[in-house]
């Protein structure tokens, strides 16, 4: 089945502690991206990458890091969390990026609280 | 810079009926549209996706009309069942340096049983 995998779907952490959120998909798409999803604001982007070793800052990349060694794979990575990225983070694909029929797929979002 | 924005906000209906969820955006240089559905919590499912050359596209009891021109896009939901109360966003994509989709609030749809 094609899709869009995040790990984990909850995490409840502390202040600090280093965590990484996992997005694999299995489409070979050559486009990912991630957005963070609070009350009021809707989704805002993070990071994009348009391939492999290819990755650039969105909206909000304050605090977070990504990579792209592969192109299944699109960990984002938080160094030193803090309570303000208590959020929800979807992990998105698609084949390449800015072409008609360019649909995006979504994963099913990870649920992340800083404490 | 473009914006999108969906009205209204909220919206609740008697199951059975038809309804019309709006999306408007402030850039016609697009190259597609993107509706998609969420529950709440949850993950965004794509439901329809609208290519600039289209005016419209159907899957089952959707139907969603793109009019460049003027900046708007319309979901069509005929014969509304409770299970499709959910937030609907509509989504363009947006380049030039910055590859992402550039999102509307959403409108949440009540059907009431």
């Amino acid at each position: 089945e094609a899709q869009v995998t995040q790990n984990p779907r909850y995490l409840i952490t502390v202040t600090g502690k280093k965590l990484t959120v996992t997005c694999s998909q299995n489409m070979n798409h050559e486009y990912m991206s991630w957005y963070r999803q609070d009350p009021g604001l809707g989704l805002r982007q993070i990071y994009y990458s348009m391939n492999v070793e290819v990755t650039d800052k969105g909206d909000v990349p304050e605090g977070y890091k990504v990579s792209r060694k592969e192109k299944r794979n699109f960990p984002l990575i938080l160094e030193s969390p803090s309570p303000n990225q208590t959020s929800l983070y979807f992990c998105a694909s698609s084949l390449v990026f800015g072409q008609l029929n360019n649909e995006q797929f979504f994963g099913p979002g990870t649920r992340l609280t800083v404490l | 810079k473009q914006e999108v924005t969906q009205i209204p906000a909220a919206l609740s209906v008697p199951e059975g009926e038809n309804l019309v969820l709006n999306c408007s955006f402030t850039d016609s240089a697009i190259y597609n549209l993107q509706w998609f559905r969420q529950d709440p919590g949850k993950g965004l499912t794509s439901l329809l996706l609208i290519q600039s050359s289209q005016r419209e596209q159907t899957s089952g009891r959707l139907n969603a009309s793109l009019d460049k021109s003027s900046g708007r896009s319309t979901l069509y939901i005929a014969a509304s069942q409770p299970g499709d109360s959910a937030t609907y966003l509509c989504a363009v994509p947006k380049g030039g340096g910055s590859e992402k989709l550039v999102f509307g609030k959403g409108t949440k749809l009540t059907v009431n049983p």
